[in-house]
Parts: C-alpha cells; structure tokens; sequence
C-alpha cells in the first residue's frame, strides 16, 4: 500500500542551524510529493511540492528533491528561524485512477531556539 | 490570494448531537476534501467530492457522516450523531483537479470540534 514515513521528533535547533527532516515513502506508480507546514494554533499550509523524480521543490528557503532511487522526499533548510517553528508534514499524492487523496506522515515538530 | 475558510473555528457538542462543518472552497477549484487530525496523530484522509458526488472515502467514513455542496460555494461536512471518539480537527481542502500540475490540495484552518 502506500504509506509516509518522517523522523520521530521533535527537532530541536539553534537559530541560524542546518535543517534536515527525513521523509521516505512507498507507493505503487509515481506519486506527487508535498511538505506542509502546521505553525502553532493554525492549520495546514502548502510549504513546497515536487510531481517526478529529480523535481526538486523550494520555497522560503527550504528545499526537497524526489529522489525515486531511494523513494525520499527530504526537507532542508540551511539557515533556520525562530519563525519555522512548526510541526512540518510530508505527503504522498497518488496518481491515476480517481482523484486521490493526500497521504500524511505522523508529522516533525521542529522548535528552533534563539 | 485566495484561501479556503471554514466556519465554526471551534465547535463544541454533546455526544449523540449532529453537526454541520462548513467549508468555502476556493472559487475556481472543483475537486473538494475533508481530512481530520486527532490530537497529536497524523491527518487523515475522509472523503473526496467532485461534480456533486463522492470520488473516494476512507474507512472512517462510515453512514454517520456525509457531506453536500448545498449551493455553488459551500460545502459540508454532517455528522449525524456524534461520538467521543469524533473528536478531532476536521480541515477542508480542494484542488483544481486531480492530477499533474493541478493536484496540488489547498486547505482550510480546520474546525476543531469536541464531543462532551
């Protein structure tokens, strides 16, 4: 079947420290692949999405890259903030057939520490 | 930019009592869902609506729940008689459509119903 598996957290880092959150998946064809961010208190937000392998995905700094080979969707950051604070969720979307539905990993809370 | 909104923020009601979770997709989207997270578990997949019908459901989705696009912007999510275990933060989303460039799912700030 399909499933998402993340790093156990939480993540706990300095201001201004390198971010890496692990992110493997099993799908049967080629999913699409997302990472949504959770801030405190709000609901989910689109942070970056890749749809076939080598996409790499960025926004606000972070970066992830569908690598088929080693079916991984890791999500980096070099430089984090304060303001990143947030529970980070990976995503499968799976193709074909009827429209799909999102499949979550159990989520990272990442603190980020002045 | 455009966002999906959901009304109420929080809902609170006594086991067995139906509610109504309502949701505003954004306008040009024609593909809808609704998820739920339970505290501290991961977002689960309910059921996915298009052209005024259900694409998909999970398991979850049993015959207490249904969901209707009651006019050419809301829709919603019932639970008919609610239980403890229903408990959780329920997040609408739609999309464009299903796939390729247009998969991408766009989600609400969720409604966080308690049952009493």
């Amino acid at each position: 079947g399909n499933s998402v598996t993340q790093m156990e957290g939480p993540v706990t880092l300095s201001e201004e420290a390198f971010l890496t959150i692990n992110c493997t998946y099993t799908a049967t064809g080629y999913p699409s692949l997302f990472w949504y961010v959770q801030y405190p208190g709000e609901g989910l937000q689109l942070l970056l999405k890749a749809t076939k392998a080598d996409d790499k995905g960025s926004n606000k700094g972070f970066e992830a890259t569908y690598r088929k080979e080693t079916t991984s969707f890791h999500l980096e950051k070099g430089s984090v903030q304060v303001s990143d604070s947030a529970v980070y969720f990976c995503a499968l979307l799976r193709r074909g057939g009827s429209q799909g539905n999102l499949i979550f990993g159990k989520g990272t809370k990442l603190s980020v520490k002045p | 930019e455009p966002e999906v909104t959901q009304t109420p923020s929080h809902q609170v009601t006594q086991m067995g009592q139906e509610v109504i979770l309502r949701c505003v997709p954004i306008s040009n989207h024609l593909y809808f869902y609704w998820y739920r997270q339970i505290l501290g578990q991961k977002v689960e997949f309910l059921v996915s609506f298009y052209n005024n019908e259900i694409s998909e459901k999970s398991e979850i989705f049993d015959d207490q729940f249904s969901v209707e696009r009651p006019d050419g912007s809301n829709f919603t999510l019932k639970i008919r008689s609610t239980k403890l275990e229903d408990s959780a933060m329920y997040f609408c989303a739609s999309s464009p459509g299903p796939r390729g460039e247009a998969d991408t799912q766009y989600f609400g700030p969720g409604t966080r119903l308690t049952v009493l």
